[in-house]
């Protein structure tokens, strides 16, 4: 079945610079890879998210790219601010279209 | 819009005990899915209902837990009896269909801890 790895588990920046965190899959039929971002005490949200016939895909200053024949897709977030701390999870819905999840990465912005 | 309810969003029991914790999704979304979260691992999927049915309960880790949706609407998840590796954030998440373009909306989740 599906495996979804995300690293790192815990990203330090400062503020204003850029955070990328990084997900690979398994499954070469895995087609939607969705990220969510998870603030202190609330629930699970999404933020991005990306289809397989799709490179990458732009929002304000989060992007997420997908590399098919490599099977990874990364979180980029530019300019970062405070409100950018949280844990942010990747997944990957499987043939099945079960979303497969990674272990999260707990992103700090430092001050 | 009401988002997804959980309750209650923490339950300390001790081993050996039961614990019923609800989820009561969108109106309207046919599916709903209960993940647990270990502290520091992935969420980890538990089970998938299409209204009242289960679609797909390859997650649950043994028959200590029973999740039920009578009439399609709110799903309840028992854990009977409780063992401490059952310590978790327990969430519940809804999406109107399984097209891509359908998220997941999730619960504020319920925090077990079995001592």
């Amino acid at each position: 079945g599906e495996n979804v790895e995300q690293h790192p588990s815990t990203l330090s920046v400062q503020e204003g610079d850029s955070a990328v965190i990084k997900c690979t899959y398994s499954d070469s039929a895995s087609n939607y890879f969705p990220w969510y971002k998870q603030e202190l005490g609330k629930r699970p949200q999404l933020i991005i998210d990306i289809r397989s016939n799709v490179g990458e895909k732009k929002d304000q200053r989060i992007a997420v790219t997908l590399n098919k024949t490599a099977k990874h897709f990364s979180l980029h977030i530019t300019e970062t601010q405070p409100e950018d701390s949280a844990v942010y999870f990747c997944a990957a819905k499987d043939s099945n279209y079960q979303l497969i999840w990674g272990a999260g990465t707990k992103l700090i912005i430092k001050p | 819009e009401a988002g997804v309810t959980q309750f209650p969003s923490h339950s300390v029991i001790e081993k050996g005990q039961t614990v019923t914790l609800r989820c009561d999704p969108i109106s309207g979304h046919d599916n709903l899915y209960w993940y647990r979260r270990v502290m520091g691992k992935e969420i980890k999927f538990l089970l998938h209902f299409v209204k009242e049915s289960k679609q797909d309960e390859s997650g649950m880790p043994n028959n200590r837990f029973l999740a039920e949706r009578t009439g399609g609407t709110y799903s309840t998840l028992k854990v009977q009896p409780a063992e401490l590796e059952d310590s978790g954030v327990y969430f519940c998440a809804s999406s109107q269909d399984l097209g891509w373009g359908s998220p997941l909306h999730f619960g504020n989740g319920t925090r077990l801890t079995v001592t």
